[in-house]
């Protein structure tokens, strides 16, 4: 059974850092592309970037609003994907979620989320 | 960016009825757009791959349809689990983006 894990939200000042945690267990980690996707309360969806495989040499693509503040990395030795967040800012207040992405490029399994909260 | 235009943003409407949530992108995209479900507190469930690719398990009653730069959504015969709201996502380009979401509410 495949199966995402976030991890590591909680609250945080603004300026502050926080480092999400994805565990995956259920299907080849190392094969696949990685997105993580945000939804601030009460919003839509808003990806915010992505984890290539190790065919692709695990490189990096992010959203405007984040790039330079936030960095995806992956351990494929421990099946885990990883969010460190930087200078948080309290737009940055949103549910985040890891979900896989398919060869065909459709992000078909999700995890449950978890919340960060940037507030003084 | 690929700028996403999804409508209407809400929805009202009667078990069984069909309804149609369009999705139009600034840029020909060819078919490279996904539709998902998400209801409250919960993950979204993909519904459509490449524009009409109904996802493995999701229910006929769904169907996509479109190419380059309009796309649709058909939901038939409503139920109430289908009462959620609906998002269309392109992935030809990074950074992929999301349409902003369709509310699809029981009348």
């Amino acid at each position: 059974e495949v199966q995402l894990v976030e991890s590591g939200g909680g609250l945080v000042q603004p300026g502050g850092s926080l480092r999400l945690s994805c565990a995956v267990s259920g299907f080849s980690f190392n094969d696949h592309y990685m997105d993580w996707v945000r939804q601030a309360p009460g919003k839509g969806l808003e990806w915010v970037g992505c984890s290539r495989n190790k065919a692709n040499k695990q490189t990096t693509e992010y959203a405007a609003s984040v790039k330079g503040r936030f960095t995806i990395s992956r351990d494929d030795s421990r099946n885990s994907l990883y969010l460190q967040m930087n200078s948080l800012r309290p737009e940055d207040t949103a549910v985040y979620f890891c979900t896989r992405m398919t060869a065909t490029w459709l992000n078909d399994y999700w995890g449950q989320g978890t919340l960060v909260t940037v507030s003084s | 960016d690929i700028q996403m235009t999804q409508s209407p943003s809400s929805l009202s409407a009667s078990v069984g009825d069909r309804v149609t949530i369009t999705c139009q992108t600034s840029e020909d995209i060819s078919n490279s757009l996904a539709w998902f479900q998400q209801k409250p507190g919960r993950a979204p469930k993909p519904l459509i791959h490449a524009a009409s690719n109904l996802q493995t398990g999701v229910p006929s009653k769904f169907s996509g349809s479109g190419s380059g730069t309009h796309f649709s959504l058909i939901i038939s015969s409503l139920q109430p689990e289908d009462f959620a709201t609906y998002y269309c996502q392109q992935y030809q380009t990074y950074p992929i983006t999301f349409g902003q979401g369709t509310r699809l509410e029981i009348k």
